[in-house]
């Protein structure tokens, strides 16, 4: 069974205070690990797809990386705004039939 | 458009009483999924379609849950005797591609299903 492990579960940074999510992974060969963000009562929102270790993807002051265990999401310079949960999925190259497999989620909150 | 409408945004049911949620994909997605979620954060796969047919169906509890995509329809998600632990958030996400692409699943913002 596809599992996902995020830590940590909260984390409270002061804006600029940078920092890294980090999701943890098994999974049956992976086709594709995804990130979203997902604010309160709204649904997920995409980030990034990662395909293979040692691959790597920035939006703003977002960067996720990807080894053959794990992923990091890095948070560079925090704004308020970047408060959210943040989610990693993972989706599986055999016998998921494309299902994404979530963690539990990295609830950020950046402070002013 | 360019938004997965789900509809209602929160629907009450007393226990055993059925359930009815409603998902739009964006127009020309073929691939829409469904899933629960519960508590914090856990998210459950539930079924999922390439245009009106099941392309994954094993996550779903069968025996009162189903599922549909009809042509020019939203998908709908029915649950026949609603129970307390179905209280849940129940999100729909569609995509062009099966699995996800660049673009990944454009999720949309979910149905509050609470059971009474």
């Amino acid at each position: 069974e596809d599992q996902v492990t995020q830590s940590p579960e909260a984390l409270r940074l002061q804006e600029g205070e940078s920092s890294s999510l980090n999701c943890s992974y098994t999974v049956s060969g992976l086709r594709g690990l995804f990130w979203y963000r997902q604010d309160p009562g709204k649904g997920p929102e995409f980030l990034f797809t990662l395909y293979s270790a040692g691959e790597e993807k920035e939006k703003e002051r977002l960067k996720a990386t990807l080894t053959k265990k794990e992923s990091f999401l890095h948070i560079t310079a925090p704004k308020p705004e970047d408060s959210a949960t943040y989610l990693c999925a993972v989706q599986a190259e055999i016998g998921g039939n494309n299902r994404l497999a979530f963690g539990k989620g990295n609830q950020v909150v950046v402070i002013p | 458009g360019e938004e997965v409408a789900q509809t209602p945004k929160h629907l009450v049911r007393g226990e055993g009483q059925k359930a009815k949620l409603y998902c739009a994909p964006i127009k020309g997605h073929s691939y829409v999924f469904w899933y629960q979620q519960v508590l914090k954060n856990e998210f459950k796969f539930l079924i999922s379609f390439q245009n009106e047919n099941v392309f994954d169906e094993t996550g779903m509890p069968k025996e009162r849950f189903s599922a549909k995509c009809l042509p020019n329809s939203p998908c709908s998600l029915e649950i026949q005797a609603t129970k307390l632990e179905d209280s849940a958030v129940y999100f729909c996400a569609s995509s062009q591609s099966r699995t996800g692409g660049e673009s990944g699943y454009t999720f949309g913002s979910g149905t509050r299903l609470t059971v009474v």
